[in-house]
This record gives C-alpha cells, structure tokens and sequence, in this order.
C-alpha cells in the first residue's frame, strides 16, 4: 500500500535560516506528491506539487523535487521567515484512488 | 461560496450519542473528501464522493460511520453511538474534479471531543 514518512518535529530555526524537511514514500504505480500547510487556526492548504519524476514543484520560495530513486520529496527553503511557522504535511496520490496519503506532519516554528 | 465550509467548529457528545457533522463544498466542485485526522498526526481518508455517487468508503472505520451527499453539493458525516476513539479532528475537502494531482480544497475542519 502506499505510504509516507515524513521527518518528525518539532522544528525550531532562527529567521533566515535554510529549512529542509525530509519526506520519503511508498507507493504501487506513479504518485503524485504534495506538501501541504496548515497555518494556526486555518486548514490546509497546498503549497505546492510535482506530479512526475524530476519535476519541481516550488510556491512562496519553498522548493521540493520529485525524486524517483530516492522516493523522495524534501522541501526546503533558503531563508525562512517568523511567517512561515505552521505544521507542514508530505503527502501523495495516485491515478486508482483518489485520496491522498499524508505523513504525519511537521511543525515549525521560526522565531525572530 | 468562498471556502470549504464545516460546521459545527466544535462538537462535544457523551459516548454513545449521535452526531452530525456537515460540510458545505466550493460551489461547483464535483469531488468532496472526508478525512479523520488525530491530534498529532496527519489525516487519514474515510471516504469520496463524485457528485451524489459514494464511489469510496474503504476508510470508514467501523459501519457506526456514515457518509452522504444526496444532491451532489452538501455532505453529511454521521457518526452513531459515538465512542471515545472517534475523538479527532473531521476535515472535508473538495476539488473541481478529483483527478490525480489536482488540488484539493481543505475546510477547517469540526473537532469531535466525545467524553
């Protein structure tokens, strides 16, 4: 079945600091992949996708690359900023099933 | 409307009770989700609908669990004879489609407490 493992948190950076959050997966055919966020007091939204192997998805200067080889999807960013503390969530879908599978989330915090 | 709409914010129920819980889809979004998600973990589909049609229910947890969307718009998640292991956080989501890689459209969700 599929399945995703996602680095656990809590995460603490400075502001400015480079961020990498690692997500690997499992998953029968070609999944699509996702980091989601979840901002205090709202609901998830997507930040970005990759929907191919050596795709980059990339939104608001996060990045992540579909890797196939590694069945990876680390998100990174080079500068983070106190905003852009909020759980972070890997996920992946494929073309049979419709739903998502979601890691287990990570949460940054970022202070000043 | 704007957003993904759930109500109540909030539920608390004595075990054993019924509850029902109710999302409001983007308006002309022919996919809507349910997901279960526990305090500190991610969420966990319970089941999909395409328009009216309940074409997945394989995450539902127990037959206590049930799901509807009899006009193809707004969805019902009912839970009978609630239990204290279905304290969680029930988010709806919907997408235009459904279609792998689509975006999918969160609401903030309804938080179960049943004491």
């Amino acid at each position: 079945g599929n399945s995703v493992t996602q680095m656990e948190g809590p995460v603490t950076l400075s502001e400015e600091a480079f961020l990498t959050i690692n997500c690997t997966y499992t998953a029968t055919g070609y999944p699509s992949l996702f980091w989601y966020v979840q901002y205090p007091g709202e609901g998830l939204q997507l930040l970005l996708k990759a929907t191919k192997a050596d795709d980059k998805g990339s939104n608001k200067g996060f990045e992540a690359t579909y890797r196939k080889e590694t069945t990876s999807f680390h998100l990174e960013k080079g500068s983070v900023q106190v905003s852009d503390s909020a759980v972070y969530f890997c996920a992946l879908g494929t073309g049979s099933a419709r739903q998502l599978t979601f890691g287990s989330g990570t949460q940054l915090t970022v202070l000043p | 409307g704007a957003g993904v709409s759930q109500s109540p914010r909030y539920k608390v129920a004595k075990r054993g009770q019924d509850v029902a819980l109710r999302c409001d889809p983007i308006s002309g979004h022919v996919s809507l989700f349910w997901y279960q998600q526990a305090l500190g973990q991610g969420p966990e589909f319970l089941t999909y609908f395409q328009n009216e049609a309940q074409l997945d229910k394989s995450g539902l947890p127990s037959d206590r669990f049930f799901a509807e969307r009899p006009e193809g718009s707004v969805s019902t998640l009912k839970i009978q004879r609630t239990q204290q292991e279905d304290s969680a956080v029930y988010l709806c989501a919907s997408s235009l489609a459904g279609g792998q890689g689509e975006k999918l459209f969160f609401g903030s969700g309804t938080q179960l407490s049943v004491l």
